[in-house]
């Protein structure tokens, strides 16, 4: 029954390699992010979509791209991993582009050697 | 841009003594603002939040007033518990912005028994 749910939630692996993370929300939200918490737990949003629709793009580099099969999914892949992607990444989703209140999850720690 | 300033932690308390974390924040218009906690190993949790200008957020026993004379939104519980030991973060919403979460940088609190 959980809310937002993120997979996996550890990911540890080489430089230069590619990978996914995965985000699945079952609220029958609209809208979903994702953001980035630094090893100083600073928080930043990194993109944002409303009905598959991206809508925020912050400045992200184009390794990461992030895509939305449908409006409960909302997938990061990130090419060419280097050392400083190394954070825990959160998805949230909310009910509409404009609601207050985002609801999180639980994160995935990734780590790049 | 908008920016969201909060007290560096830690934080040390002992249990039922009174918690408070500042927060001061930059925007443009009138933003929502929240206050987020993250307890060890989990992701963000709504705590509280206001909408508007005097508006009184609260929650568990904390409490937060939207002070706009002052731009800020101090976090407050009169009597700890142990429980309470996790990371909180202050963040706005300015509809401006689009509806990206601006967060500060998080204060973590540690309550001993």
């Amino acid at each position: 029954d959980t809310a937002v749910s993120q997979t996996p939630k550890y990911l540890v692996t080489q430089m230069g390699n590619d990978k996914s993370i995965k985000c699945e929300q079952n609220l029958g939200h609209d809208t979903m992010y994702w953001y980035k918490q630094d090893s100083k737990k600073f928080l930043k949003i990194m993109f944002s979509y409303n009905n598959k629709e991206l809508i925020i793009n912050e400045t992200v580099p184009n390794r990461f791209s992030p895509k939305s099969p449908d409006k409960a999914h909302l997938n990061l892949h990130i090419n060419s991993l280097e050392l400083g992607d190394s954070a825990v990444y959160f998805c949230a989703s909310s009910r509409g582009s404009r609601s207050d209140t985002q609801y999180f999850g639980p994160g995935t720690r990734l780590t790049v050697l | 841009g908008d920016s969201v300033t909060q007290m560096e932690g830690p934080v040390t308390l002992s249990e039922e003594a009174f918690l408070t974390i500042n927060c001061t924040y930059t925007a443009t218009g009138y933003p929502s603002l929240f206050w987020y906690v993250q307890y060890p190993g989990e992701g963000l949790q709504l705590l509280l939040k206001a909408t508007k200008a005097d508006d009184k957020g609260s929650n568990k026993g904390f409490e937060a007033t939207y002070r706009k004379e002052t731009t800020s939104f101090h976090l407050e519980k009169g009597s700890v518990q142990v429980s309470d030991s996790a990371v909180y973060f202050c963040a706005l919403r300015a509809e401006a912005a689009g509806n990206k979460l601006t967060f500060g940088g998080g204060t973590r609190v540690l309550v001993k028994p």
